[in-house]
């Protein structure tokens, strides 16, 4: 696609319900980042992936997040037993892979994740 | 740990000011270092990117320099326009996958 699309753009739930945030990055685009923007902080890394491996898990605040990435295209973040402290914006990210690390990232959107 | 400050919070301006962003980071082995704009309720557009071996980016009305040695970077921005209203962000990379340390960001107001 044109950029990175994310969905849903806003998602409501209920305290303990499980979420899947999904992530459609640029066609071709080997690298995929998950950010978290919560209230009143900057962004915290979570996960990234290069193609469908996740070389560097360390963001991921507790073993209720995970994420996964098939045919090194769409992601999907799935937050089980959700909590208060979840709410936050969902940032997803794609790149080229650069091996200088000099890569740019596109970031799509972000899905508004509130947990009542 | 790296860590990502930025002054002022929040700044407002009257159009055609120039202003300076700041931006400083406490470990300055870094590979590069983004100047990101975000907008209410879209994601964030990369506006520079500046290498650790550069000095600095210009883009339009932008610049950005960068002195790892100290851990400070600024963006300034010439004759400033409404449209230039956003939350602005820097963010380091200090690792080969690209993972960036975000700051808090700058809100910036630019009135008629």
């Amino acid at each position: 696609g044109a950029g990175v699309s994310q969905s849903p753009s806003n998602k409501v739930t209920e305290k303990g319900k499980d979420v899947e945030l999904r992530c459609d990055p640029i066609s071709g685009h080997t690298a995929l980042y998950w950010y978290r923007q919560s209230l009143g902080q900057g962004l915290e890394f979570l996960i990234y992936f290069q193609g469908n491996s996740a070389p560097d898990k360390s963001g991921l605040p507790s073993d209720r997040f995970s994420a996964e990435r098939t045919g090194g295209s769409v992601s999907t973040l799935t937050i089980q037993r959700t909590q208060q402290e979840d709410s936050a914006v969902y940032l997803c990210a794609s790149s080229p892979w650069v091996v200088s690390g000099a890569n740019v990232l596109t970031f799509g959107a972000g899905s508004r994740l509130t947990v009542l | 740990k790296q860590e990502v400050t930025q002054i002022p919070a929040a700044l407002s301006v009257p159009e055609g000011e120039n202003l300076v962003l700041n931006c400083s980071f406490t470990d300055s082995a870094i590979y590069n270092l983004q100047w990101f704009r975000q907008d209410p309720g879209k994601g964030l557009t990369s506006l520079l990117l500046i290498q650790s071996s550069q000095r600095e980016q210009t883009s339009g009305r932008l610049n950005a320099s960068l002195d790892k040695s100290s851990g400070r970077s600024t963006l300034y921005i010439a004759a400033s326009q409404p449209g230039d209203s956003a939350t602005y962000l820097c963010a380091v990379n200090t690792g080969t996958a690209s993972k960036l340390t975000f700051g808090t960001g700058t809100r910036l107001q630019v009135t008629l």
